[in-house]
C-alpha cells in the first residue's frame, strides 16, 4: 500500500459526459501528480501541483482540468469525454526535497468511455 | 528533453532463471533521478528503487539488483532466480532536478515467468 488513495477505482461513462477523479496523497506529501496510461500512449504525465499551486504541466488536454485543495487532496476533472479518453489514470504524490524525491503512485482509476 | 528507452518489449523466462531489463536514458540535466516501477496484472504501479545521478553505486535488494552506469546512460535491472510473482510490466523512469520532478517513463518491459 503506497498510501496514495484514489477514487473511484472503476468508472464507466458515456461520451460527452464529465467525471471527477479524486486523490488523497500520502500523509505529509505536498506534491500531487496526475498521469494517464493508455495502450497507445503509454504512461503520460498530465499535471503536477505543489501545495495548492500548479507546478508543471504535461500533455493535458484543454478538456481536462485539475486542482489541489488546501487539505492537499486533488481532483482531476475530465469533460466532454471521448472514447479515446478511456485509460488508467494515476495519481501520485511525493515530498519534494533538495536530496530528491520518490514518487509513489495510487492504484489508479480505470475510466471506460462508451 | 528527457527520454527513456526500454528496448525490450517482452521477456519470457522459466522460473529460477535470471532476467535483466535494459534501460537507457537521455537528459541534458546534470542532476537527475532514475526509477524503476513494477506494474503487476492488477494494475497498480509499485515503486522499486530511486537512484540519484550523483550516486553510481549499484544496489541489491533481495533478488533485485540495479546497475547504474553514467558513462553509458544506462540503469539496468536484474531479477535473480525469477519467480512467477515477478510477472509484471516493469517501467524505467527519469525525473529532472527540482523544481520539476515529473517522471518520464519508458514504454515498459513485460516480464512473464513460467512455472
Amino acid at each position: 500500500d503506497s498510501g496514495v488513495t484514489q477514487t473511484p477505482k472503476h468508472l464507466i461513462t458515456a461520451t460527452g459526459q464529465r467525471v471527477t477523479l479524486r486523490c488523497s496523497p500520502r500523509s505529509g506529501d505536498l506534491s500531487v501528480y496526475w498521469y494517464q496510461q493508455s495502450l497507445d500512449q503509454g504512461l503520460q504525465f498530465l499535471i503536477q501541483y505543489y501545495n495548492g499551486e500548479e507546478r508543471a504541466k504535461g500533455n493535458i488536454l484543454e478538456r481536462f482540468s485539475a486542482q489541489q485543495f488546501p487539505d492537499l487532496h486533488s481532483e482531476l476533472n475530465l469533460s466532454s469525454l471521448e472514447l479515446g479518453d478511456s485509460a488508467l489514470y494515476f495519481c501520485a504524490s511525493s515530498t519534494s526535497g533538495l536530496s530528491g524525491n520518490t514518487i509513489y503512485f495510487g492504484e489508479g482509476s480505470w475510466l471506460t468511455v462508451v | 528533453a528527457q527520454k527513456v528507452t526500454q528496448a525490450q518489449t517482452e521477456i519470457s523466462v522459466v522460473e529460477k532463471e535470471d532476467v535483466t531489463l535494459d534501460c537507457v536514458y537521455e537528459t541534458r540535466d546534470t542532476t537527475y533521478y532514475l526509477f524503476w516501477y513494477k506494474q503487476p496484472p492488477s494494475g497498480e504501479l509499485v515503486f522499486l528503487i530511486r537512484r540519484n545521478s550523483f550516486d553510481e553505486q549499484n544496489e541489491i535488494s533481495g533478488r533485485y539488483s540495479w546497475n547504474f552506469q553514467k558513462s553509458t546512460s544506462s540503469f539496468n535491472f536484474t531479477i535473480t532466480a525469477s519467480q512467477v510473482v515477478d510477472s509484471a510490466v516493469y517501467f524505467c523512469a527519469l525525473s529532472e532536478a527540482p523544481p520539476d520532478y515529473k517522471l518520464s517513463f519508458g514504454a515498459g518491459t513485460t516480464v512473464t515467468v513460467r512455472a
